[in-house]
């Protein structure tokens, strides 16, 4: 168990244009996800925290206003990165916690985003 | 994050040799998350350390974290190509806080 996918697994788009990341947990209800960015050969960013039915908590640097995240369900979280510009290329990872009383995460296949 | 270091960086061992990758944390560890990833992929779980002393293994590999909780080993035996990746360590530095990674030991397996 503890299965979470992510969609796409990459994308490429064009400067300017905004891109949605689904992040589910497939066998579990997750009431915490959490959105990180790894860029390359570097180890996880964590951008931020986002809870079931509640605004995400951000960390400090990440600009809410860019990276929209949305908690919908005990299932899904979605990452949008509107207007989207070449430095916010990078590999974007979700991943989840079964529930309040765990901490472990487990984490998604990761998606790879160009933006040219 | 400079509350935790991984050591070494970057290991090449022959395949069947024995090694170990080493997380220090600045801080006593409230829990500490071992993973691994491959190149452009997720991070797998591999097991979780939480009571000083703690030691757990998986197949061939073994995790322990120091009785002061500052400190954990991972412990691959007689290691094979299919242990190569990055291996991260996570920490919690406080109950139900973020985790906090290491910057990863990138381990290759020469046959």
């Amino acid at each position: 168990g503890a299965v979470v996918s992510q969609h796409p697994s990459w994308v490429i788009c064009k400067s300017g244009t905004s891109v949605k990341i689904e992040c589910r947990s497939l066998d579990f209800q997750a009431t915490t996800m959490f959105w990180y960015r790894q860029f390359p050969k570097q180890s996880l960013m964590l951008m931020a925290t986002s809870n079931e039915g509640s605004k995400a908590t951000y960390e400090q640097g990440v600009e809410k206003d860019k990276f929209l995240i949305n908690h919908a369900s005990l299932t899904l979280s979605t990452l949008t990165v509107t207007s989207a510009h070449p430095e916010d290329s990078s590999f974007y990872i979700c991943s989840a916690k079964r529930g309040p009383s765990t901490d472990t995460q487990y984490f998604g296949p990761g998606t790879r985003l160009t933006v040219l | 994050s400079q509350e935790l270091e991984q050591s070494p960086q970057s290991l090449i061992v022959q395949e069947g040799k024995n090694l170990t990758i080493n997380c220090t944390s600045s801080k006593t560890l409230y829990g500490l998350y071992w993973y691994k990833q491959k190149y452009g992929e997720g991070l797998i779980f591999l097991m979780m350390l939480q009571k000083g002393g703690e030691e757990k293994s998986h197949e061939k590999i073994t995790a322990k974290l120091d009785e002061k909780k500052q400190q954990s080993s991972l412990h691959i035996t007689a290691s094979q190509p299919s242990h190569a990746g990055i291996y991260l360590c996570g920490a919690l530095l406080r109950r139900a806080q973020k985790l906090v990674f290491g910057q990863g030991t990138r381990l290759t397996i020469n046959p």
